[in-house]
């Protein structure tokens, strides 16, 4: 119950294309799921959030899609470019009043010139 | 403003060993985390504390240990090191309540373990 499924394991996107990694949970006590974006060597940065009060959010080309009853919610990057490539990583919190992640197991996009 | 900050960089123990991480978090945050990247893995929560105090913690054996100082830094133990231990730790830290919980990562300390 406390897993968070992510898929695909890896995609490869032409220039200009819309990439999308989805992600799965159980557990309804999670309440916020942000999206972190990685570069080899590099900590993980928050890219966007959402929170299960609204079903989109959009912050420049990257938009989170949630559907609550469906237990889903996805990262759509518009018009992907070559330095998006990198992983990326869906997560959950708000378990049990914890406030730790639970991670995907992350999305390894990489984006053709 | 600065980031959150880990020392070493790197950090080569043989097995049997002890090793300590340390993270400054961003100032005028409470919560600090510790997760484990296991080479191609996702990110494994270790530990959580908040003022002074661990809140919550992992499924990870105890010799895996920490503490949070005064000035919200922290430190991450790791005794009687194990081959597998070998991983990219990372601290990340946050406001500490439910409502401003975006967490922001270091760069991480990249354990090996011979």
């Amino acid at each position: 119950q406390q897993q968070v499924k992510q898929s695909p394991q890896s995609l490869i996107v032409q220039k200009g294309g819309i990439s999308i990694i989805n992600c799965a949970y159980e557990n309804t006590a999670f309440d916020y799921f942000p999206w972190y974006q990685q570069f080899p060597g590099k900590g993980p940065a928050l890219l966007i959030a959402i929170r299960p009060d609204v079903s989109e959010k959009k912050e420049g080309r990257f938009t989170i899609s949630f559907n609550k009853s469906a237990k889903q919610f996805s990262l759509h990057i518009m018009d992907s470019q070559p330095g998006d490539s990198a992983t990326y990583f869906c997560a959950a919190s708000g378990d049990s009043g914890t406030y730790k992640y639970i991670f995907g197991t992350g999305t390894r996009l990489k984006v053709l010139a | 403003e600065a980031g959150v900050t880990q020392s070493p960089t790197h950090l080569i123990k043989t097995r049997g060993q002890q090793a300590t991480l340390r993270c400054s978090p961003i100032s005028g945050h409470t919560s600090v985390y510790w997760y484990q990247q296991a080479l191609g893995l996702g990110l494994q929560f270790l530990l959580w504390y908040d003022e002074g105090e661990e809140r919550n913690r992992g499924n990870f054996p105890p010799r895996f240990s920490g503490r949070q100082f005064p000035n919200y830094s922290s430190e991450l133990n790791v005794n009687a090191l194990e081959l597998e231990d070998s991983a990219l730790y990372l601290c990340a830290s946050s406001l500490g309540d439910r409502a401003n919980n975006e967490q922001f990562f270091g760069p991480g300390t990249r354990l090996t373990v011979l």
